[in-house]
């Protein structure tokens, strides 16, 4: 079955805790997104990546750290986590992005992270 | 920066009604736009893909409609059903995505 899988799907940690939350999708996308999503503020992009070894900043990267060393894999770690940083967070994929091509996004079932 | 808007935040309706839902957005240089269903506790399901070249798309009693130029998208329900009580965000694909903060529906029995 076509898929993102992310990773655990309940966290709770203490404030300075390394933590990492990991996605894998088994579509062969070349797109790939970490977003945290907070009430009244919706869905943020933290980083993105268009291809293997490749990646950006999204809107809020402040506090996470991303790599994207295999296509399938695309893992969010926090090095030191705040209580800023509760939240509910959503990896996901797509074929491309920016093209013509009908290429949805597919989201995995989300990671609801509490820093205490 | 695009700003993606999405209104109402809330909407409540009987069952069997017809329903339109609305995003706005501020930068028309968009690749296209997408419509999602989420349900409480779940991640994100896409409904519909409108291209930037398209006017609208439809899937079963959904249909989405593009004005670029203005920066409007509606997604209009036929015949509202209790099921299709969820948060329907809008989001648009500029390289990088840009989402709504979404539209909560209710449909009553």
């Amino acid at each position: 079955e076509a898929q993102v899988t992310q990773n655990p799907r309940y966290l709770i940690t203490v404030t300075g805790k390394k933590l990492t939350v990991t996605c894998s999708q088994n579509m062969n996308h070349e797109y790939m997104s970490w977003y945290r999503q907070d009430p009244g503020l919706g869905l943020r992009q933290i980083y993105y990546s268009m291809n293997v070894e490749v990646t950006d900043k999204g809107d809020v990267p402040e506090g996470y750290k991303v790599s994207r060393k295999e296509k399938r894999n695309f893992p969010l770690i926090l090095e030191s986590p705040s209580p800023n940083q509760t939240s509910l967070y959503f990896c996901a994929s797509s074929l491309f992005t920016g093209s013509s091509y009908n290429s949805p996004l597919h989201f995995g079932n989300g990671t609801r992270l509490t820093v205490t | 920066k695009q700003e993606v808007t999405q209104i109402p935040a809330a909407l409540s309706v009987p069952e069997g009604e017809n329903l339109v839902l609305n995003c706005s957005f501020t930068d028309s240089a968009i690749y296209n736009l997408q419509w999602f269903r989420q349900d409480p506790g779940k991640g994100l399901t896409s409904l519909l893909l409108i291209q930037s070249s398209q006017r609208e798309q439809t899937s079963g009693r959904l249909n989405a409609s593009l004005d670029k130029s203005s920066g409007r998208s509606t997604l209009y329900i036929a015949a509202s059903q209790p099921g299709d009580s969820a948060t329907y965000l809008c989001a648009v694909d500029m390289g990088q995505f840009y989402f709504g903060t979404g539209t909560s529906l209710t449909v009553i029995p």
